[in-house]
């Protein structure tokens, strides 16, 4: 089946300083990439759809400045959490779509942020 | 507003009872719906999507377009069925219910 990894699952940061996390579509080229954020025992939340060699859509009220999203590759798009603070801290998720609108999405793993 | 509505946060049931967990949306044309399954400390996977019209794990959806339903369902509960559950509509994007926390009590 199709995998899905992210790297790293965990990471804790200073304020301030900028966190970069991976997402790659293992087994699968994948055109479009999704970066999610769930707080705990809620609903995931779409922060920014992601599409090869083209900038990211985020949605409305997600910061494009603060969450940088690149996808430079059919199988790799990153987040850079710039100049992180507390109430970033958070569990983030990716997702990998192959082709079309109505592919299922594949989950990655979710690296959670813990900003100090 | 919101366009996929889980209305129960927690359904607590016992091992062998039918479940039914509840998801109504909002949407203009057909829908594209799923449910997706978490695990404790596992990532989110998909459990079915309307379209296939299969059942997974023994549990099945049927999409009411009357009733703008599309309801989880399951006759008799496992306590592996202990998870959180995602109702999803896709128009391009997903679009996530607030999920249900299912637990299933021995």
């Amino acid at each position: 089946g199709a995998v899905v990894s992210q790297h790293p699952s965990r990471v804790i940061c200073k304020s301030g300083t900028s966190v970069k996390i991976e997402c790659r579509s293992l087994d699968f080229q994948a055109t479009t990439m999704f970066w999610y954020r769930q707080f705990p025992k809620k609903s995931l939340m779409l922060m920014a759809t992601s599409n090869e060699g083209s900038k990211a859509t985020y949605e409305q009220g997600v910061e494009k400045d603060k969450f940088l999203i690149n996808h430079a590759s059919l199988t790799l798009s990153t987040l850079t959490v710039t100049s992180a603070h507390p109430e970033d801290s958070s569990f983030y998720i990716c997702s990998a779509q192959l082709t079309s609108s109505t592919d299922t999405q594949y989950f990655g793993p979710g690296t959670r942020l813990t900003v100090l | 507003a919101q366009r996929v509505t889980q209305p129960e946060k927690l359904l607590s049931v016992f091992k062998g009872a039918p479940v039914e967990l509840k998801c109504n949306y909002s949407y203009s044309g057909s829908p594209e719906l799923f449910w997706y399954v978490q695990y404790s400390r596992q990532r989110l996977q998909l459990l079915l999507r309307h379209i296939s019209r299969e059942s997974i794990k023994g549990f099945t959806a049927d999409l009411n377009k009357g009733e703008t339903s599309f309801h989880l369902k399951k006759p008799f509960a496992q306590e592996e069925d202990s998870a959180m559950y995602y109702c999803a509509l896709s128009e391009g994007k997903l679009i996530f219910g607030q999920g249900t926390e299912l637990s299933v009590k021995p």
